[in-house]
């Protein structure tokens, strides 16, 4: 079965960092590109950060690039998300995603992990 | 960035009966290769987004065949044939072939 398992959410304050990691399971990792997307409470979805399949390609989004790094594991089956200068507005469910075959695909979400950003 | 935009934000709708939603894009997903990079997602209440069309048209392992997807350039649209229960809570496209993607706001479905 094909899984994906989000850990490292929780309480920080404001200009604080958190490093959110992804468990892989029941499929390839080295061969799937992957994605971190986030949702705030009672919001919609905002994609943040891309890596490709072999980190040679990663994109971030304009809220987060300088703030935030996406990297990979392939031996480890597990992407990570390190988060510094935390905001209040980083308030929010992260979401690891498969983006299998090819970068647009989006097709695997993780359950999600909670960052609470607040003092 | 492109902008996606659903509509109606909130679709009330009878059990057995259709539903649709709309999702225009500011400007045309047509990629350089030909394709079109436009999904569409559920998000249940209480759960992660579960993709449900890809690339326009083509439906999930899985997903129910009540659910299509059509559309072309920078309009969309997510029918529902018959609704079911289970298919109360949020729907989202997204588009991937410009980078950022982007998501519309969001279509809330529940039963009248």
């Amino acid at each position: 079965e094909v899984q994906l398992v989000e850990s490292g959410g929780g309480l920080v304050q404001p200009g604080g960092s958190l490093r959110l990691s992804c468990a892989a399971s029941g499929f390839t990792f080295s061969s799937c590109n992957m994605n971190w997307v986030r949702q705030a409470p009672g919001k919609g979805l905002e994609w943040l950060s891309y890596v490709s399949s072999s980190s040679s390609i990663i994109h971030y989004a304009d809220s987060v690039k300088g703030r935030f790094t996406i990297s990979r594991n392939n031996v480890k089956d597990s992407l990570y998300l390190q988060m510094n200068s935390l905001r209040d507005e980083d308030t929010a469910v992260y979401y690891c995603v498969t983006s299998s075959g090819y970068a647009a695909a989006f097709d695997i979400w993780g359950q999600g992990t909670m960052v609470t950003v607040s003092s | 960035d492109v902008v996606m935009t659903q509509s109606p934000l909130s679709l009330p709708v009878t059990l057995g009966q259709p539903a649709s939603i709309s999702c225009r894009s500011s400007q045309s997903l047509v990629y350089s290769d030909g394709n079109t990079y436009l999904n569409w997602f559920q998000q249940r209440p209480g759960q992660s987004p579960r993709r449900l069309i890809y690339r326009v048209s083509n439906r999930d392992s899985g997903v129910p065949d009540r659910f299509s997807g059509s559309g072309s350039g920078t309009d969309f649209t997510l029918k529902i044939s018959r609704v079911e229960a289970e298919d109360v809570g949020v729907y989202y496209c997204m588009q991937a072939t410009h980078w950022p993607p982007t998501f519309g706001q969001g279509t809330k479905l529940e039963i009248k």
